[in-house]
């Protein structure tokens, strides 16, 4: 079955370290890859995405993800964190069954201290 | 500006009452879908819709009734079946291609009276 994991409900960061929030992800053929962050009582903003090529994907406010096949992994990373960047994260997966539907982890609530 | 407009942001359901979340896109997209988001849980699909006049049950489709008479609009149906009704909901559209991420409307939240 397809899925994706987010193995850290919470991650604390510095206000200006880098920060790394995990995702990994099991689908059957090339996976299509998205981050998402949420704020509160708000939608989901998109962020990046892999579809092929480079394994370093760079995406809006200095983020950037690293694709891994061997690990099958996709983890969301930022140089040096700012407070503003505190939120919900959500990595997901295009469902290979078509539709354009997509597979979300569970999610991941940063938090970035001053 | 293009985008996602969910309506209303807050609304109440009482015991065996029906509701309705609109949800209205003015992005031409083709393809909208229904989420329910629950905390700790991510989103879960309820319905999709490719094209006009044509919808699909996701993961979790009972207790719930979409249409699709318009493109641009894409109303959920939340009806006294669905016994735990408390969550957060969220509209999506996509453009064609599946390479392209989808777009979200901020959401309604929904509880019991």
């Amino acid at each position: 079955a397809q899925s994706v994991a987010q193995p850290e409900d919470q991650v604390n960061v510095a206000e200006g370290n880098p920060l790394t929030v995990k995702c990994t992800y099991s689908v059957s053929g090339n996976p299509y890859l998205f981050w998402y962050v949420q704020y509160p009582n708000r939608g989901l903003q998109f962020l990046l995405k892999y579809i092929t090529g480079d394994n370093l994907v760079k995406g809006s406010y200095g983020f950037e993800a690293e694709f891994n096949k061997s690990q099958t992994s996709f983890h969301l990373k930022k140089p040096s964190a700012l407070v503003s960047d505190s939120a919900l994260y959500f990595c997901a997966v295009r469902d290979p069954g078509g539709y354009n539907k997509l597979i979300f982890g569970a999610g991941t609530r940063l938090a970035v201290h001053p | 500006d293009g985008g996602i407009t969910q309506s209303p942001k807050y609304l109440f359901r009482k015991e065996g009452q029906n509701v309705t979340l609109s949800c209205e896109q003015n992005l031409n997209h083709d393809a909208m879908y229904w989420y329910r988001q629950d905390p700790g849980q991510g989103l879960r699909l309820i319905y999709y819709s490719q094209i006009v006049n044509d919808f699909q049950k996701g993961d979790i489709a009972e207790g719930y009734s979409v249409s699709r008479e318009k493109k641009e609009s894409f109303p959920l149906t939340v009806t006294s079946a669905q016994k735990n009704p408390t969550a957060f909901y969220l509209c999506a559209s996509i453009e064609g291609p599946s390479n392209q991420p989808q777009h979200f409307g901020d959401g309604t939240r929904l509880s019991i009276l």
